[in-house]
Formats: C-alpha cells, structure tokens, sequence
C-alpha cells in the first residue's frame, strides 16, 4: 500500500504570510494528487487535484506543485480562514492513501 | 451546491453490525461514484469503499470480507454496513462523492463525518 508522508506535522505562520506544505510518496504517483483542507466540525473540502488544479471555486492564493513521489502546497499569503488541517491523497494506486496531515496554526 | 449528511447509531456493540447512511442533497446521486472513508482517532484516513449510483461497487481489500455498500437512487442516499465490529472500527466515519479517473478516485465533496464508537 501507498504511504503518504506529510511535513511539518504542524505549522506555526503568521496572518499574511506564506505558507508551504510537502507531501511525500512511498512510490511515484504521476501528478495523481489531491489536497484537502479540513476544518473542525465541517466537511473536508477539496483544494487541489491532478497536484496542481484548483477545485472550484478555490482562491488563487493555494497553489499545488510536484509530480512523481514530492508534492508541495503553498499558500501564498495567509488568511484567518486558512488556518487549519490539511490533507494529501494519492489516486494512482488502489488502494488510493491520505498522508496524516499537516495542522497550519496562528503563530 | 451538493451535501452530504451522515446519519446512524453513534454506539454500537462489539460483534455486531455498525449501519450508516449518507444523504445527497443539492443533486442527483445518479452518474456518480459515491465513497465511504473513515478516521480512527490519531489515525490516517482510510478510503472504505465505494457504489456506483447503478449499484456496482468496490471496496478497500482490507475491509472487504466485512463491508457492503448499497445505494438507494429513489431517496438519494447510499449506505455503508461493516460486519462483526470491533473497538478497531472506531473512528469518525465520512461519506463523499467520488470523482473517478482514469486510476483511482479523488473526492470533491464530503459529509461533515460522524463519530462511530465500539464499545460494549
């Protein structure tokens, strides 16, 4: 099975600034990647797909990058609802896996 | 916009068979893939299965002597059953729609979960 490796686990940013998230795989994925921001108490909303196309309706300040087995999120400038779990799921292999998440913070 | 809820018994005995339905609202659950995905507590998320809205399926080999997934098209819902529990079945249990592609799905919509717990 695919194992999906997040990093940091958590990440302290201040409002405004940018924020830059990795995922790793145990083995290539192509560009089959999601990224899914999760919030307490709400649904997991889908971010980015194909590592690097938004999902609709998400702002243009999260960006995805990557190919192969690293992938990166960024977040070009913090915004209060932007701090939260975050999530990378690989859909190139069945069973498709999620990383453990990376938690983004007030610092 | 589409919604997903999930509804059942958020205790259940060990043994016995945990039952949850997930409702669609905001449009039809027909022409897409629909999944079950479940978080046991400090775990990672795990994808359980999915239903085409014809009634085809596939599930997580890990889980799949256990789990049955049905789908009701005339209430708009689909349902997960997992057999003969444990306290392992412990976890926050999610329904999602599927974007299926050419390897494995990608979900685009989620439920807001419900938390299951095994526990005599």
């Amino acid at each position: 099975e695919m194992v999906m490796t997040q990093s940091p686990a958590t990440l302290s940013v201040s409002p405004g600034e940018r924020a830059t998230l990795s995922c790793r795989a145990s083995q290539s994925v192509s560009s089959n990647l999601a990224w899914y921001q999760h919030k307490p108490g709400q649904a997991p909303r889908l971010l980015i797909y194909d590592a690097s196309t938004r999902a609709t309706d998400i702002p243009a300040r999260f960006s995805g990058s990557g190919s192969g087995t690293e992938f990166t999120l960024t977040i070009s400038s913090l915004q209060s609802e932007d701090f939260a779990l975050y999530y990378c799921q690989q859909y190139n292999n069945w069973p498709q896996t999620f990383g453990q998440g990376t938690r983004v913070e007030i610092k | 916009q589409v919604q997903l809820q999930e509804s059942g018994p958020g205790l259940v005995k060990p043994s016995e068979t945990l039952s949850l339905t997930c409702t669609v609202s905001g449009g039809s659950i027909s022409s897409h893939y629909w999944s079950w995905i479940r978080q046991p507590p400090g775990k990672e998320l795990e994808w359980i299965g999915y239903i085409y809205y014809s009634g085809s399926t596939y599930y997580n080999p890990s889980l799949k002597s256990r789990v049955t997934i049905s789908v009701d098209t005339s209430k708009n819902q689909f349902s997960l059953k997992v057999t003969s529990v444990t306290a392992a079945d412990t976890a926050v249990y999610y329904c999602a729609r599927s974007r299926y592609t050419a390897t494995a799905p990608y979900f685009d919509y989620w439920g807001q979960g419900t938390l299951v717990t095994v526990s005599s």
